[in-house]
């Protein structure tokens, strides 16, 4: 149980185009769910949390406007890259908590790598 | 202000030797504390975690960890290690009532032959 997918799992594309991940939690039902970012050979950044059917809140330094995130449902986030540049490459991934937990844990998602070309 | 330290970017170790990577973590209130595991070009995958009870906590492939308070410390140690546990490995920490994750920055272990 606790399974948690993201779509793609790679994906290339040109630079000034949309890119958009999704994650979907497979066997619970999420309440809440975090992106993160993560550059090579470095540790996870939280880039935002989002919390299903409310605005996704932003880590300091994260543009929301770059970055859209929507959570229209308890087992669905997306992660839309607007307007992508190279910089914006780098491997994302999701996590998602359970609606009641009895204690706090994120289950992850096998991440997307994004290369902006 | 919660903090997680990993000291050792990188642990080179011989084949069925024993391993120890280390993980300290500051925090004011009671934490859960995790060690996750991630293989190249893959996600997180957890390995074994503390929430309460016993300190000593045991993952199926032979991983174990102990959560000492008066240290603040949840180290990872494995008695004998194989090549297949070449990996980057998490050290992360949250508290009750908030869903966040600190992470620690990592630590690469290195198993040679």
């Amino acid at each position: 149980g606790a399974v948690v997918s993201q779509h793609p799992s790679r994906v290339i594309c040109k630079s000034g185009t949309s890119v958009k991940i999704e994650c979907r939690s497979l066997d619970f039902q999420a309440t809440t769910m975090f992106w993160y970012r993560q550059f090579p050979k470095q540790s996870l950044m939280l880039m935002a949390t989002s919390n299903e059917g409310s605005k996704a809140t932003y880590e300091q330094g994260v543009e929301k406007d770059k970055f859209l995130i929507n959570h229209a449902s308890l087992t669905l986030s997306t992660l839309t890259v607007t307007s992508a540049h190279p910089e914006d490459s780098s491997f994302y991934i999701c996590s998602a908590s359970p609606s009641a937990p009895s204690y706090n844990e994120q289950f992850f998602g096998p991440g997307t790598r994004l290369t902006v070309l | 202000a919660q903090s997680v330290t990993q000291l050792d970017s990188q642990v080179p170790v011989f084949e069925e030797a024993p391993v120890e990577l280390r993980c300290n973590y500051s925090s004011s209130v009671s934490v859960y504390l995790f060690w996750y595991v991630q293989y190249p070009n893959q996600g997180l995958q957890l390995l074994l975690k503390y929430l309460s009870g016993s300190t000593l906590v045991e993952s199926i492939n032979g991983f174990e960890a102990e959560f000492n308070k008066s240290q603040t410390s949840f180290h990872l140690r494995k008695p004998s290690v194989h090549i297949s546990d070449t990996a980057e490995y998490f050290c992360a920490a949250t508290t009750s009532g908030t869903y966040k994750y600190i992470f620690g920055t990592g630590t690469r272990l290195k198993v040679l032959a």
